[in-house]
Parts: structure tokens; sequence; C-alpha cells
């Protein structure tokens, strides 16, 4: 089975600080997404990464950047929180030939 | 551009209960069409998809056929249990190559809650 891991399933910040959200799959996909989601909004993509240090903008990409360093870890770094990034954050992962997308379990983030 | 419309929530039920989830698209290409549920304080999981047009996907007594005509995907159980409560999510991605990379448009979410 597919696993994506997400380490931290609660986080509390202040407005701010910097934030460092760790993703991590098992299966060498090379595609990598990082969503968020909101009631009423669904899940809407922050960036995605396609290769290992390639990444692309995703639809609300502002406030936020990411790095993969490595196949397996995609991470999402808010250099400053701001309170209206309180938010679930869901990484996925997928094979390029294939269509379905792997989520890890979010990572629930409270900026005061 | 692509989006996905569900009807909206939630939806309270019955055990045994028909359910019908409505989806709508609008897409550029050809895409494929997935149903994505979320249990209670977990990620989301596929529940099925469909890629072409009159595919039905189906599992766990969902089903969903892809409806070219209407653009439509509407999830469907004929009797629903407790334990399908959850947050059920329409989504499409593109099946053209180039730079989509299999994003995923999802709709907003449809909260379920089946009672005994």
């Amino acid at each position: 089975d597919v696993k994506v891991t997400q380490s931290l399933r609660y986080l509390v910040k202040r407005t701010g600080e910097k934030v460092f959200l760790e993703c991590v799959q098992d299966m060498d996909h090379e595609n990598m997404f990082w969503y968020r989601q909101d009631p009423g909004l669904g899940l809407r993509l922050i960036y995605f990464s396609y290769d290992v240090k390639m990444k692309e903008k995703g639809d609300i990409p502002e406030g936020y950047s990411v790095s993969r360093e490595k196949k397996e870890r995609f991470s999402l770094i808010l250099e400053s929180a701001s309170t209206n990034q309180t938010s679930m954050y869901l990484c996925a992962s997928k094979d390029s030939r294939a269509g379905t997308q792997y989520f890890g379990p979010g990572t629930r983030l409270l900026v005061l | 551009g692509n989006s996905v419309t569900q009807m909206e929530g939630p939806v309270t039920l019955s055990e045994e209960a028909f359910l019908t989830i409505n989806c709508t698209y609008t897409a550029t290409g050809y895409p494929s069409l997935f149903w994505y549920v979320q249990y209670p304080g977990e990620g989301l999981q596929l529940l099925l998809k469909a890629t072409k047009a009159d595919d039905k996907g189906s599992n766990k007594g969902f089903e969903a056929t892809y409806r070219k005509e209407t653009t439509s995907f509407h999830l469907e159980k004929g009797s629903v249990q407790v334990s399908d409560s959850a947050v059920y999510f329409c989504a499409l991605t593109l099946n053209a190559g180039g730079t989509s990379y299999g994003k995923l448009t999802f709709g907003q979410g449809t909260i379920l809650t089946v009672h005994p």
C-alpha cells in the first residue's frame, strides 16, 4: 500500500513565526502536492512538484513556499505565518502515469 | 477554467436509505473523474473513479457514472450505513499530458451523516 506520512497532526503557531510542514511518501512517486482544506471551499492546490528540485505554483501559492530536495520528501514552508493561514494542510503523491493521488492524514495548523 | 460543483450539504439520512450526492463539472479537455472520501480525523481516500464517458466507477456499494452529455458524475448508494458518515469530494483531472501533472480540481465537499 502507498503510504504518505505527515508526522505532525496538530500544530499551533503565533503570527509571524516560521512554519515547516513535512510530507514523506514511500512509493517513489514523481509528483507531490500540497493542498489546504477549508470548510465550504474543498481542497485548493498550493504548490506541486513533478521532480526533485522542480516546483510549480498551484491556485493559491501566496504566502507559501516549498522544497523538494529528495524524491520522497516535499516540504511546505510558511515564512511568516498569518491568521488566515489557519487551516488543514494535506499532502498527496502520485505516480506520473496513474491518475490516482494518495493523501496523507493532514496537519491541522492554528495560527494565533 | 476547470471547476467542480457538488450539491450542498450537510446530508442526513437514516441507515439503509438511498444516497445521491450530485456532482457536475466544467473542463476544457477530457477529464478523469473521481470521488474521494474523508472519514473523521483522516486524510482523503479514493472511493472510485472513471476515466472516460459512460464508464461506471464502483466500490464498497457506491457507484457513479461518467455522463459527458450532462457533465455529471453523481455518487449513489442503495443502502447507506452509519459507517458511511464522512465528507465526500468530487474531483477531476485532465487526461492531457503537458504540464497538468495530474492536478486535481475539487468540489467543496458534502458532509454525510447517517443515523441508526
